[in-house]
């Protein structure tokens, strides 16, 4: 069983730019989900990707977006990047079809921002 | 919106104790909550799931109960070691499985 990773792990980019990062989910998941996660805080949810669709979003503007493709892998979009997005970026795969199915998370990618 | 409120101060015990980890929350109806453990530098890890009609979870160590009446939620870890010392999350899943987090109260377990 292959486990969810992150690339890259660490990036650091200037005001203004985009990043994009990508997750690969753990094998048998078809749902993915982005989390951000401040220094000392909890992840808030970001946005969630079923079937290669949004399937509901958190408190966040559309700079943030996100794909899912058809392997269930998915990338997290980030335009004009602002210095409050550096955070650690997490993302979480888990089984629709199981109910309360438990996030599997990766390691994250440390975004600094200056 | 829903508030989700863990203990903000780190939770010191002496190894063997049993830790008791809270999360509170308001504006919600959660279908079930979750604990999750992290480790700094490591995506959170997940532990134990309770559900909303279910009063007390075990598992191994672990024990955790959930009140919907006073809409709190405990995690206790029984004969603590140091290895147990880590954030503990705890986390509201809707029945879409999409989660809220507290922001997670880090224990200590000293030897």
């Amino acid at each position: 069983e292959t486990g969810v990773t992150q690339s890259p792990t660490h990036l650091i980019k200037t005001r203004g730019q985009q990043v994009t990062l990508r997750c690969s989910s753990q094998s048998g998941h078809n749902t993915v989900s982005w989390y951000q996660q401040a220094l000392g805080q909890g992840p808030q949810f970001i946005f969630q990707y079923y079937r290669e669709e949004e399937n509901g979003r958190g408190n966040f503007p559309p700079r943030f977006s996100g794909l899912q493709f058809p392997n269930y892998s998915s990338e997290l979009n980030v335009n004009a990047l602002e210095l409050d997005d550096s955070a650690l970026y997490l993302c979480a795969s888990s089984d629709r079809y199981i109910y309360n199915s438990p996030l599997h998370f990766g390691n994250g990618t440390r975004l600094t921002v200056t | 919106s829903q508030k989700i409120e863990q203990n903000s101060e780190a939770l010191n015990i002496q190894e063997g104790k049993t830790a008791t980890l809270t999360c509170n929350y308001t504006n919600y109806s959660p279908a079930y909550l979750q604990w999750y453990r992290q480790d700094p530098g490591r995506g959170p890890v997940f532990l134990l799931l309770i559900r909303e009609n279910e009063k007390e979870k075990r598992k191994e160590r672990l024990k955790v109960t959930f009140d919907t009446t006073l809409k709190q939620s405990l995690f206790h870890i029984t004969a603590s070691q140091p290895a147990d010392s880590a954030t503990y999350l705890c986390a509201l899943g809707d029945n879409f499985n999409k989660f809220y987090f507290g922001s997670g109260t880090k224990l200590n377990v000293k030897p």
